[in-house]
């Protein structure tokens, strides 16, 4: 069975840095591709960041050059990086990982960020 | 970056109806488009991927439909576990981007 369990939320003040942890379980995290999604309290899912199999990464415009995804294949875990925060970060973030239909088909339970002075 | 959009926001029905939401691609995505459910709290659960096929263990009255733009979720015969909050994500290409969501209300 796949387990992704995200830790390393909180309340963190603008300008704070904060790290996230995914660590996996039943899927190897440099398999396929992982993903960090985010969700601000009461509003919809919009995508944050990807690292490929092959170590390539990719941001969303509104993260670029303040989060950095990256991941410990020894840990088999996945890590987002933010600093710079800002308000409008706070939201719950999720980690994610395609199934064997390709698609966002295994998901953490998500950790609460909160970005306020 | 590809804009999904969804409709309705928001829909009340009663244990038994059919709903079916609509999703538009902001460019032509073929197949690349997956349902999502989301009830308070939790996580998002993969229902449809590939605009039509269900994923295991999801109940036979989802139904996906749609390719290019256009792309339909019905469920029919609504069960009370069905409330929730559906989204559709396109999965053609980086940035992955999501529609706004359409909460399925009880009447």
């Amino acid at each position: 069975e796949v387990q992704l369990v995200e830790s390393g939320g909180g309340l963190i003040q603008p300008g704070g840095s904060l790290r996230l942890s995914c660590s996996a379980s039943g899927l190897n995290v440099s398999y396929n591709y992982m993903t960090w999604v985010r969700q601000p309290p009461g509003k919809g899912l919009g995508w944050v960041s990807v690292i490929y199999s092959g170590g390539s990464t990719n941001y969303a415009d509104s993260v670029k050059g303040r989060f950095t995804i990256s991941r410990d294949i020894s840990k088999n875990t996945l890590y987002l990086h933010m600093n710079s925060l800002r308000a409008d970060d706070t939201a719950v973030y999720y980690c994610a990982s395609p199934d064997s239909s390709g698609y966002l088909g295994y998901w953490g339970q998500g950790t609460l960020v909160t970005v306020s002075s | 970056d590809i804009q999904m959009t969804q409709s309705p926001s928001s829909v009340s029905a009663s244990v038994g109806d059919t709903v079916t939401i609509t999703c538009r691609a902001s460019q032509d995505i073929s197949s690349w488009l997956a349902w999502h459910q989301q009830k308070p709290g939790k996580a998002p659960k993969l229902l449809i991927y590939s605009a039509s096929s269900l994923q295991s263990g999801v109940p036979s009255r989802f139904s996906g439909s749609g390719s290019g733009t256009e792309f339909t979720l019905t469920i029919s015969s609504l069960q009370p576990e069905d409330f929730a909050t559906y989204y559709c994500q396109q999965a053609h290409s980086f940035p992955l981007t999501f529609g706004g969501g359409t909460k399925v209300e009880i009447k």
